[in-house]
């Protein structure tokens, strides 16, 4: 049981190249988000799932798309990087049988940085 | 709109100090609040929890306890092990939406031997 994993660790982007950074989780949980966490700030909702195939929005959605094909990936696609999402983006899950906030567990992070 | 603040870091301190990360926040209603623990190079992890005023949530020598009259959910612990070095972040989950995380800056604590 691998948890929530995510891939790359690391990776520097030029300006307007694109990207798919890559989550998966293998404890069948139907809910899954994206949070990026700029320096010296809080973690911010950029996207969510609450199953296959549904998406919503979460605080700073610009810059991004998502896609749930399966329960358990949900890959964040950037198509033109910019400086601005220079950050460190976390995927977490959590399943909805008495779901809540405290339900999520959390990948360890992808450093991004746009040159 | 709801929101975290919780002390700059980073907090240094020997083996066996005392800790405190002071954590405040702003919500409407009666939010849950939350302490997340990041170690080197792993993912966000619970640490402890409270739903209501007056709730104290431990764990692993940790506490925090929900204080509604000065919104506060500061953590402490009696003395610190060299492992418990990592970065500690304050949430709040609202009450119209007990789906959602509301994070503070993150607080990173070095515990030198």
């Amino acid at each position: 049981n691998a948890g929530v994993t995510q891939t790359p660790k690391f990776r520097i982007l030029k300006i307007g190249q694109s990207m798919t950074l890559q989550c998966a989780q293998d404890m069948n949980h139907n809910y899954m988000y994206w949070y990026r966490q700029d320096p010296g700030m809080g973690l911010k909702l950029i996207y969510y799932s609450v199953g296959a195939g549904i998406t919503d929005k979460g605080e700073v959605p610009n810059g991004y798309n998502v896609s749930r094909s399966t329960t358990e990936d949900f890959p964040l696609r950037l198509e033109l990087a910019a400086p601005s999402q220079t950050s460190v983006y976390f995927c977490a899950s959590s399943p909805p049988q008495g779901g809540g906030a405290d339900t999520q567990y959390f990948g360890p992070g992808t450093r991004l940085t746009v040159l | 709109g709801d929101s975290v603040t919780q002390m700059e870091g980073p907090v240094t301190l020997s083996e066996e100090a005392f800790l405190t990360i002071n954590c405040t926040y702003t919500a409407t209603g009666y939010p849950s609040l939350f302490w997340y623990v990041q170690y080197p190079g792993e993912g966000l992890q619970l640490l402890l929890k409270a739903t209501k005023a007056d709730d104290k949530g431990s764990n692993k020598g940790f506490e925090a306890t929900y204080r509604k009259e000065t919104t506060s959910f500061h953590l402490e612990k009696g003395s610190v092990q060299v492992s418990d070095s990592a970065v500690y972040f304050c949430a709040l989950s609202p009450s119209y939406n007990t789906d959602k995380l509301i994070f503070g800056t993150g607080t990173r604590l070095q515990v030198f031997p």
